[in-house]
């Protein structure tokens, strides 16, 4: 079936730095666009990062540009988050979501999220 | 950067009731606007996308209207299973792709 599992979060202290990993299984992984989306405990949903299908367009929120990296590797069907610099205000449960095929930013499958902690 | 807002912020409904949950955007996205379903623990789920089509799975009994800034989700009768968080979204200028404060939806 069509999932997408995250891995890489846990505690990291203020200024450190951790890599989330998100295997896609079921679909054609280099056919869609992906995001990062994050929520702090208790909030809202706040979107992340985007990237291309074939990675060559990518955005990010302006509260991570310069700290995070997007990427992915088509050949593993995997998704990545380097987030380096991390804040306190970082710490959030991280999804990683595909975009609905024809609906370029709507996300139809997204993933159990794993949990990123910033603190010291 | 579009803000979205969602009204009301908590939604009191009986089972077996109509619930009407509103969203605005601070200026036009056309019908580029999706809502989601959140319950604890629980990742989102898309529940409409363009404003009013259903995604893949989800009940009639949902439905969605509006286009511009203006835009509803109807929950036509409320399930024990619809009792969640709901986000409306835009996607028509971006980045940044951004979400409403939500709306929960219990048990009145």
């Amino acid at each position: 079936q069509v999932q997408l599992v995250e891995s890489g979060g846990g505690l990291v202290k203020p200024g450190g730095s951790l890599r989330l990993s998100c295997a896609a299984s079921g679909f054609t992984f280099s056919d869609y666009y992906m995001s990062w989306i994050r929520q702090a405990p208790g909030k809202g949903l706040e979107w992340v990062s985007y990237i291309s299908s074939s990675g060559s367009t990518i955005y990010y929120a302006d509260s991570v540009k310069g700290r995070f990296t997007i990427s992915r590797d088509n050949a593993k069907n995997s998704l990545y988050l380097q987030m380096n610099s991390l804040r306190a205000e970082d710490t959030a449960v991280y999804y990683c979501a595909r975009d609905l095929w024809g609906e370029l930013g709507a996300f139809d499958i997204w993933g159990q999220g794993t949990m990123v902690t910033v603190s010291s | 950067e579009i803000v979205m807002t969602q009204s009301p912020a908590t939604l009191s409904v009986s089972p077996g009731e109509r619930a009407t949950l509103s969203c605005r955007a601070s200026q036009s996205v056309s019908s580029n606007l999706a809502w989601y379903q959140q319950k604890p623990g629980q990742a989102p789920r898309l529940l409409i996308y363009g404003a009013s089509t259903r995604a893949t799975g989800i009940p009639a009994r949902f439905s969605g209207s509006g286009s511009g800034t203006e835009f509803t989700l109807t929950i036509s009768s409320l399930q024990s299973e619809d009792f969640a968080v709901y986000y409306c979204q835009q996607y028509n200028n971006w980045p940044p792709l951004t979400f409403g404060p939500g709306t929960k939806v219990d048990i009145k």
